[in-house]
């Protein structure tokens, strides 16, 4: 069965320094990842994915993430934290072939301080 | 913009009240699905659509009725419903392939509390 954890429900930083937001997950197959973002009172936005190309994805406003096989890991990472990188942060796994559904993790509260 | 709207954007009902949800996705997408997203809690899947025919409903109480007309358009029709159905609820839309990556287009939400 495929699940997915985030380890850290609540990630401070500060403006500037890095971020890194931490996934794992696990599947019976080579699944699909994604990472979405959600603003405060806002839907969900695609920040990247992984579909058995590239190992290190990148995304939009400068996000990355990195899929490692032998880890079962996905880590969301951004070199430098931008204060509207403050938001709620989900890590995806398809569920299995062609039924679209997807397993979504807890979630992770990024907070940036000034 | 995602491509993908939500009407109302807010909606506070009775507990006797009937009201709808609109969800209109203007992607071409083959899918549609209804989440519900409550405080401190993962988002929960309620509904699948595929080319309009219903293919999940898990476990989802009665007084919640979807309805797809067509591939573009999703309702979510509400009755009777109980103060801890307030919530946020998420449409989202996809293209289903033979492929894995079936990345899903959100829309914006509607914030339903029930009094």
């Amino acid at each position: 069965a495929q699940s997915v954890t985030q380890l850290d429900s609540h990630v401070s930083v500060s403006e500037g320094t890095p971020v890194l937001l931490r996934c794992n997950y696990s599947s019976s197959y080579s699944p699909s990842l994604f990472w979405y973002v959600q603003h405060p009172n806002k839907g969900l936005q695609l920040l990247l994915k992984y579909t058995s190309a590239a190992t290190l994805v990148k995304g939009i406003n400068g996000f990355e993430a990195e899929f490692k096989k032998s880890e079962t890991s996905f880590h969301l990472t951004k070199p430098s934290a931008h204060m509207s990188d403050a938001a709620e942060y989900f890590c995806v796994v398809t569920h299995s072939s062609n039924t679209g559904k997807l397993i979504f993790g807890q979630g992770t509260t990024l907070q940036v301080k000034p | 913009e995602t491509g993908v709207t939500q009407t109302p954007r807010h909606l506070v009902m009775g507990m006797t009240n009937k009201k709808s949800l609109k969800c209109e996705q203007h992607l071409g997408h083959n899918a549609m699905y209804w989440y519900k997203q409550s405080a401190k809690k993962p988002l929960e899947l309620m509904f699948v659509y595929n080319f309009k025919e219903q293919t999940e409903n898990n476990s989802v109480p009665s007084r919640f009725s979807p309805e797809c007309p067509n591939s573009s358009h999703l309702f979510l029709h509400l009755h009777t419903l109980q103060p801890e159905d307030s919530a946020l609820y998420l449409c989202a839309s996809s293209q289903l392939t033979s492929r894995l990556y079936n990345e899903q287009f959100f829309g914006p939400g509607t914030r339903l509390t029930v009094l």
